[in-house]
């Protein structure tokens, strides 16, 4: 057990749709990052907050939107969904920014089957 | 972030050591050389980092060459549990640098009876 939690497990939404994902980092941890893995993409960096700031974006779509709010947990929203969004949805969260023990520790992560 | 190369894929015997390599020909010299693993759609796991000198933790041991071009990282006695895709990443540590992982293939690592 990581110590990050991602809620729900598993969600299944039809396209169009607008759902929102939930991760509590681990206990002290203040930077919070979202990455997802498709099939054919394999794993790739969407959003990283620290400390309730945007700190880096990588490739996350318009119709995708993340806050990490000031009990540090984040919240990632997806709008607008397509079938190729269906994917596992991954939080990840450390300690800091950079420096030695800057480790990431991933949640269970996220199912998200858009149909 | 350097670019890092893995095999495809390895097996191992159950109980021997599974020694993977990774080659990371560009590194810089303020650039950490990380190593997850992926067990079947599970959330990665951090399993070791290094910069220059070998390391060694309750899970593994990482060798790093003396040009850094170069790492292995040894699971000492592979379990059916260590079956998973491991992932040798390359990245600096400094403080004004983005946190991201940058994911490759990785090699998948089947460790057999």
């Amino acid at each position: 057990d990581s110590g990050v939690t991602q809620t729900p497990k598993h969600l299944i939404t039809a396209t169009g749709q607008r759902v929102t994902l939930r991760c509590s980092p681990r206990s002290g941890d203040l930077s919070v990052y979202w990455y997802q893995q498709s099939l054919d993409q394999g794993l790739q960096f969407l959003i990283q907050y620290y400390n309730g700031e945007e700190r880096a974006k990588g490739n996350i779509l318009e119709r995708f939107s993340a806050q990490q709010f000031p009990d540090l947990h984040s919240e990632l929203n997806l709008s607008s969904l397509e079938l190729g969004d269906s994917a596992l949805y991954f939080c990840a969260s450390s300690v800091g920014l950079a420096g030695t023990g800057y480790e990431q520790y991933f949640g269970p992560g996220t199912r998200l089957t858009v149909t | 972030d350097a670019k890092t190369t893995q095999p495809t894929s390895m097996d191992c015997a159950e109980g021997r050591a599974a020694n993977l390599p990774c080659n990371h020909s560009t590194i810089s010299g303020n650039e950490y050389v990380y190593w997850y693993r992926q067990i079947h759609s599970q959330g990665p796991q951090y399993i070791i980092h290094g910069l220059k000198n070998n390391e060694t933790n309750e899970m593994a041991s990482l060798i790093i060459t003396e040009d850094r071009k170069s790492s292995t990282l040894i699971l000492p006695h592979a379990t059916l549990r260590d079956t998973a895709v491991y992932y040798c990443i390359v990245r600096d540590n400094y403080g004004g640098s983005q946190g991201n992982l940058i994911f490759g293939k990785g090699t998948k690592l089947s460790v057999k009876p």
